[in-house]
Order: structure tokens, then C-alpha cells, then sequence
């Protein structure tokens, strides 16, 4: 089954607690995204990559990393997260081109305390 | 730059009543626009699309077309039922690595 598996689907952790989140879809996929979504705000996207060793920053990227070492897995890593990054994240996947639409994973919500 | 403005929700209807959910748009270029529908405790889902003007995106019931001398994108369906309870997003894309998400609008239909 084609997909985007994101994983965990819920994380608590505390505040400086280095975490990363996990993304993997089997689509073979050229681009792949991370967002996060809050309320009121709708989907911000956090960063993205067009392909293997390839990456950018999008809207809000601060406090944020990620790498793509393989087509297939997109992590999201939180250096030192701080009770601003609590929200729900999204991981994307779509196919290089502009019409091209984008497929989600099933989400993570992210608590820091 | 870039952003997708939806009507603000939520929206609570009764089955088999006409939905109607705004969304206009600023871009650069010819954007791509897309429907988005999220159900609880998901990721959201391709409803509909259309990549140029005059298009018209449907999907189980909803439609929207493209209109770019009013840069809108509504979209529409003429009998809602309880399982299109949802959050619909809006959204553009250029290049189809990074797309614009509108706030999202709640919908509830009751019977």
C-alpha cells in the first residue's frame, strides 16, 4: 500500500530533550516535506527536500533540522525543543513537477513541557 | 508571495443541505489549487485539484473550479451527509515541493 509512515504518533517530552521524528514513504517520491499545524494557522511548512542530499528551508524553520540521506526517510530533528514546537507535525511526500499533488502521513502530536 | 485565504469555520450544516466553503488565493504564476479534507485523528487527503484556469476539480460529490480573474477556488456540494464531517484545507502549489495551506474550515453535519 503506497504511504507516508511517520512515526511516533504521539510524543511527550521535556524542554532541551534532543528528539527526532521519523519519515518514510515507499512511493518513490522525488520531494519530500515537513509542516506543522496549529490552530488558527493552518499548515506551515517547516522544511523540504527535492530529492537526496537536497534540502531547503520553508516557512518556519527555526529550531529545526532535518536530512535526507535516502530517497525513501525524511527525519525531523528537534535539537533542543522548547514549548513553542508542541503542535501537530506532517510529514509530505509528492512526485517532482509543479502539478503534482502532495500525500500525508498520519501525523505526530508533539508535546513539550 | 504566496497564501491561501479560507472563510473562517466552523461550519455546521444539516444532511442534505448545500455546502459552500471560500477560499481565494494570492500567487505568482499559475499556481496549482487543491482541496484537502482532514477526518479526525488523520492526515489529510487529496479531495480535488486543478492546475489551470477554468479547470474544474470533482470528487465524490464536491466540486471546484478555478477562477483566476477573482483568484478563487470554492468549493461546493449540492447534499452533504454526516461523514463529510471534516476539515477541508485549501491550498496552492507552484512547484510542487512547497504548497500554502489556507487556516482550514470545520465542517459538522448533523441529521
Amino acid at each position: 500500500e503506497a504511504q507516508v509512515t511517520q512515526n511516533p504518533r504521539y510524543l511527550i517530552t521535556v524542554t532541551g530533550k534532543k528528539l527526532t521524528v521519523t519519515c518514510s514513504q515507499n512511493m518513490n517520491h522525488e520531494y519530500m516535506s515537513w509542516y506543522r499545524q496549529d490552530p488558527g494557522l493552518g499548515l506551515r511548512q517547516i522544511y523540504y527536500s527535492m530529492n537526496v542530499e537536497v534540502t531547503d528551508k520553508g516557512d518556519v524553520p527555526e529550531g529545526y533540522k532535518v536530512s535526507r540521506k535516502e530517497k525513501r526517510n525524511f527525519p525531523l530533528i528537534l535539537e533542543s525543543p522548547s514549548p513553542n514546537q508542541t503542535s501537530l507535525y506532517f510529514c509530505a511526500s509528492s512526485f517532482a513537477g509543479p502539478n503534482t499533488e502532495a500525500f500525508f502521513g498520519q501525523g505526530t502530536r508533539l508535546t513539550v513541557v | 508571495g504566496n497564501s491561501v485565504t479560507q472563510m473562517e469555520g466552523p461550519v455546521t450544516l444539516s444532511e442534505e443541505a448545500f455546502l459552500t466553503i471560500n477560499c481565494t488565493y494570492t500567487a505568482t504564476g499559475y499556481p496549482s489549487l487543491f482541496w484537502y479534507v482532514q477526518y479526525p485523528g488523520e492526515g489529510l487527503q487529496l479531495l480535488l485539484k486543478a492546475t489551470k484556469a477554468d479547470d474544474k476539480g470533482s470528487n465524490k460529490g464536491f466540486e471546484a473550479t478555478y477562477r483566476k480573474e477573482t483568484t478563487s477556488f470554492h468549493l461546493e456540494k449540492g447534499s452533504v451527509q454526516v461523514s463529510d464531517s471534516a476539515v477541508y484545507f485549501c491550498a496552492l502549489s507552484r512547484t510542487g515541493n512547497q504548497f500554502y495551506f489556507g487556516t482550514g474550515t470545520s465542517l459538522t453535519v448533523i441529521p
